[in-house]
């Protein structure tokens, strides 16, 4: 079956510092993977994927994600944090197989705290 | 480009009645839109994949007659709660996915409407 999974529920990052955001995945067939950030109340934001190509993706908001086939991977990193960025972010791979339509599986979702 | 609206954005309604909620693709068709719901803090669950011109699917445990799903033109799909109880309480959100041409271009991210707040009472 197709899964994702966000092994932490809440990440804390000081302001000016490096994040990541982890995320797993298993899939039959080639991944399609997908990080969206959610705003209090509102609607999920498209940050990036990866379909095919480099395994270093660089999406919105100086986000960037990194493809580990090995590690069946895709962790969410930003080289240095802001208050901004504190949201709710999941992370997604996208069904491709004929006869389920293309949809999204969601992880469970990380919060991420920054502060000043 | 690629916007999705909702609406409406907050609904109020009393316990039995009944609920529409709208999802429009602004600037781009959509042959397929998905709906999602989602309890605070918590993940999506997606409830049903709508096809324009065609019957929805939906996922195991999502009532159909519950949850009703009119996609009628390849910008607006409806969702329809009917007699709402409190525990239908969520936040809806729609997903729209532009029209393709053939299977291998099926890659186009969804693009997200800003969701819909429902409090039965």
């Amino acid at each position: 079956a197709q899964s994702v999974a966000q092994p932490e529920d809440q990440v804390n990052v000081a302001e000016g510092n490096p994040l990541t955001v982890k995320c797993t995945y298993s899939v039959s067939g080639n991944p399609y993977l997908f990080w969206y950030v959610q705003y209090p109340n509102r609607g999920l934001q498209f940050l990036l994927k990866y379909i095919t190509g480099d395994n270093l993706v660089k999406g919105s908001y100086g986000f960037e994600a990194e493809f580990n086939k090995s590690q069946t991977s895709f962790h969410l990193k930003k080289p240095s944090a802001l208050v901004s960025d504190s949201a709710l972010y999941f992370c997604a791979v996208r069904d491709m197989r004929r006869n389920q339509g293309g949809k999204l599986i969601f992880g469970q979702g990380t919060e991420l705290s920054v502060k000043p | 480009g690629a916007v999705v609206s909702q609406h409406p954005s907050r609904v109020i309604c009393k316990s039995g009645t009944s609920v529409k909620i709208e999802c429009r693709s602004l600037d781009f068709q959509a042959t397929t839109m998905f709906w999602y719901r989602q309890f605070p803090k918590k993940s999506l669950m997606l409830m049903a994949t709508s096809n324009e011109g065609s019957k929805a699917t939906y996922e195991q445990g999502v009532e159909k007659d519950k949850f009703l799903i009119n996609h009628a033109s390849l910008t607006l799909s409806t969702l329809t709660v009917t007699s709402a109880h409190p525990e239908d309480s969520s936040f809806y959100i729609c997903s729209a996915e532009p029209t393709y041409r053939s299977f291998r271009d099926k890659q186009e991210t969804q693009y997200f409407g800003p969701g819909t707040r429902l409090l039965v009472l």
